[in-house]
């Protein structure tokens, strides 16, 4: 069955610090890897996303992820964290065949200090 | 253009209350999705149309929960004898397509339901 694991329920870091997010599935074949953002009171922005080819893929405010298919990881990245980024991120797997919907890990809750 | 619209934003009910949700997809898009989010869980999936027919409502916890799309469009999750345990945000999405998982689902804001 696919599931999503992000370890980290809750990460701090400072402003102006790198990050990394960790996200790892598990999927019988190479899925397709989503990185979402929620702020309070606010939808799912979509950050970036992984279908095939390039394993390092670019998404908006700064964001990157890779995909690393012997660790079954999709970890998030950004080299400079400002205070805006706080908010909750999603990791979530979408199937490459049969049903369509998205399995999504917990959440990592994201607090930045100034 | 527009995003994905829902209402009501904040909905509180009392136990064994019928309550409607309603989803306003992005225009043209033809697949629609259901997802509900307790307290500090990420989105589960509840139901996915594609047009007005339900492609797979494998997420739905029991019979209590019914989703309509009748035009292809605005789609409506009922739930009827409410429990407390339905308290939850409760999301919906759309995409363009619905063709497979390379389509990229749109959020909307959601709809927070508390059931007294």
């Amino acid at each position: 069955a696919q599931s999503v694991t992000q370890p980290d329920i809750h990460i701090t870091v400072s402003e102006g610090a790198s990050l990394e997010l960790r996200c790892n599935y598990s999927y019988g074949a190479t899925p397709y890897l989503f990185w979402y953002v929620q702020s309070p009171g606010q939808g799912l922005q979509l950050l970036l996303k992984y279908f095939s080819g390039d394993t390092l893929v670019q998404g908006i405010k700064g964001f990157e992820a890779e995909f690393k298919r012997s660790q079954s990881s999709f970890n998030l990245r950004k080299p400079s964290v400002h205070w805006s980024d706080a908010a909750e991120y999603f990791c979530a797997v979408g199937a490459t065949s049969g049903t369509y919907k998205y399995i999504f890990g917990t959440g990592t809750r994201l607090k930045v200090l100034a | 253009g527009a995003g994905v619209s829902q209402t009501p934003s904040n909905k509180v009910t009392e136990k064994g209350k019928y309550v409607e949700l309603r989803c306003d997809p992005i225009s043209g898009h033809t697949a629609l999705y259901w997802y509900r989010q307790s307290l500090g869980q990420g989105p589960e999936f509840l139901i996915y149309f594609q047009g007005t027919g339900a492609a797979d409502d494998s997420g739905l916890p029991n019979d209590r929960f019914f989703a309509v799309r009748p035009e292809g469009s605005v789609s409506t999750l009922k739930i009827q004898r409410t429990e407390r345990g339905d308290s939850a945000v409760y999301l919906c999405a759309s995409s363009p397509h619905g063709a497979g998982g390379q389509d990229t689902q749109y959020f909307g804001p959601g709809t927070r339901l508390t059931v007294l």
